[in-house]
């Protein structure tokens, strides 16, 4: 098993649609979770971290379930801008490694 | 604030040739340092991650090397590139603790 997983995709919706993405974690002991977003040929960039409790920033909301080890991303009202590539870290802690999941490719439609 | 500088942002090498990208940090201090590598189609595969100068942890065999010889600066090289060196390399740095990563902009490697 993948230590991080995730549906490739690609996802394909219309503007204003809600779209959501889920990323599956194999080692229980993980500690911090994030979402990154990635533009075609460009760095990955941090789009939010994800907290116990959930949270939100704007039109994104980000959960973490523990007991069954994975973390979603909810977009809602999708716009054009918002087309890219997600991925899904996990960290273990320990010596600050970082583990990327291979991403989940959206695609908004006018 | 914190900057991340990466160079060259792209280069074509022929096979056999050396390598050399070159990252610097600026704004912070005793950064945590890695270099990663996505192929084409792939995710992030983690080469090389740095916690002090001259403290590099290598995660995969290979033909590559590293380096740390200032705290804000990290070097990866290689004596001799193979095809499957091509690919996408990013370096970035880290805070201690936070797991979060800033990324430079990226060396787009082809091996020919």
């Amino acid at each position: 098993r993948k230590e991080v997983e995730q549906d490739p995709g690609p996802f394909n919706v219309p503007e204003g649609a809600t779209v959501a993405f889920n990323c599956t974690y194999s080692n229980s002991a993980s500690q911090s979770f994030f979402w990154y977003r990635q533009d075609c040929r460009k760095e990955p960039k941090l789009l939010m971290s994800v907290y116990s409790s959930g949270n939100e920033d704007g039109r994104f909301t980000a959960q973490l379930n523990r007991a069954s080890q994975y973390i979603s991303l909810l977009i809602r009202d999708s716009k054009l801008s918002d087309s890219a590539t997600y991925l899904c870290v996990v960290n273990a802690g320990g010596y600050q490694k970082v583990t990327f999941g291979t991403g989940t490719k959206l695609q908004v439609i006018p | 604030s914190q900057t991340i500088h990466q160079w060259p942002a792209t280069l074509v090498q022929p096979v056999g040739s050396p390598l050399s990208l070159e990252c610097t940090v600026e704004g912070t201090s005793n950064p945590n340092l890695y270099w990663y590598r996505q192929a084409a189609g792939r995710g992030l595969q983690l080469l090389f991650y740095s916690v002090g100068i001259g403290q590099i942890s290598s995660e995969v065999p290979q033909n590559l090397s590293a380096s740390r010889p200032q705290d804000r600066q990290f070097i990866l090289s290689s004596k001799k590139l193979l095809l499957s060196d091509s690919g996408f390399y990013l370096c970035a740095w880290s805070i201690r603790g936070t797991g979060e990563l800033f990324f430079g902009e990226g060396s787009r490697l082809t091996v020919l």
